[in-house]
């Protein structure tokens, strides 16, 4: 059981250029999340996925966009990478969004902009 | 949102108990009580959530005081795999039912 799995697991990139991150998950989960993490802090949620077709902001939503064309992939894109987008990339899923049901994480990627 | 206070780090040794404070003092009635723990260069693991009941699961116990405004988690036996920062998070059941992660708790655990 694979879960959450996210590619790639690194990458280095130039200001300006554009990249997309992938986030799959098995387990038919509704809601999907990215996530960011810098050094030192705890996660920020950057969008996020209700369902296939679906999108919303998240708290820093600024320089990304997303898409969920498939109910088990979420991808994350940065149009124009910033060094302000160096971080850590976690995705998420979960059943819905009852108080009660947990989100399971990706192991993440980390992401330079130099 | 309902914030949540935690010490910045806890040390430990291994093979004693381990207990893990956390305040939320403007908890909502409906806010559930989740823990996760991040290892070194992985993502978040979820370990445990309750409402108003104590409650145990093979990872580890929580202890959910009577006026819910704190709780504690218990890991029984700490190992050098426990060494990791656990976050306490309260989650509502909201449209986005987001997850807000603080700093959390740096937990060392000595051989």
């Amino acid at each position: 059981n694979a879960g959450v799995t996210q590619t790639p697991k690194f990458r280095v990139l130039k200001t300006g250029q554009s990249m997309t991150l992938l986030c799959a998950q098995d387990m038919n989960h509704e809601y999907m999340y990215w996530y960011r993490q810098d050094p030192g802090m705890g996660l920020r949620l950057i969008h996020y996925s209700v369902g296939e077709g679906t999108t919303a902001k998240g708290e820093v939503p600024d320089g990304y966009n997303v898409s969920r064309l498939k109910k088990q992939n979420f991808l994350l894109g940065l149009e124009s990478a910033a060094p302000s987008q160096t971080s850590v990339y976690f995705c998420a899923s979960s059943v819905d969004r009852a108080g009660n049901q947990p989100q399971h994480f990706g192991d993440g990627t980390r992401l330079s902009i130099l | 949102d309902a914030k949540t206070t935690q010490p910045n780090s806890m040390e430990s040794n291994e093979e004693e108990p381990v207990h893990l404070p956390c305040n939320h003092s403007t908890i909502s009635g409906t806010d559930y009580i989740h823990w996760y723990r991040q290892l070194p260069s992985q993502g978040p693991e979820y370990v445990i959530h309750g409402l108003t009941s104590n409650v145990n699961n093979r990872m580890a116990s929580l202890a959910i005081a009577e006026d819910r405004k704190s709780s504690t988690l218990i890991l029984h036996r700490a190992t050098l795999r426990d060494a990791a920062v656990y976050y306490c998070i309260l989650k509502k059941e909201t449209s986005g039912s987001r997850l807000t992660f603080g700093e959390g708790t740096q937990l060392t655990v000595n051989p």
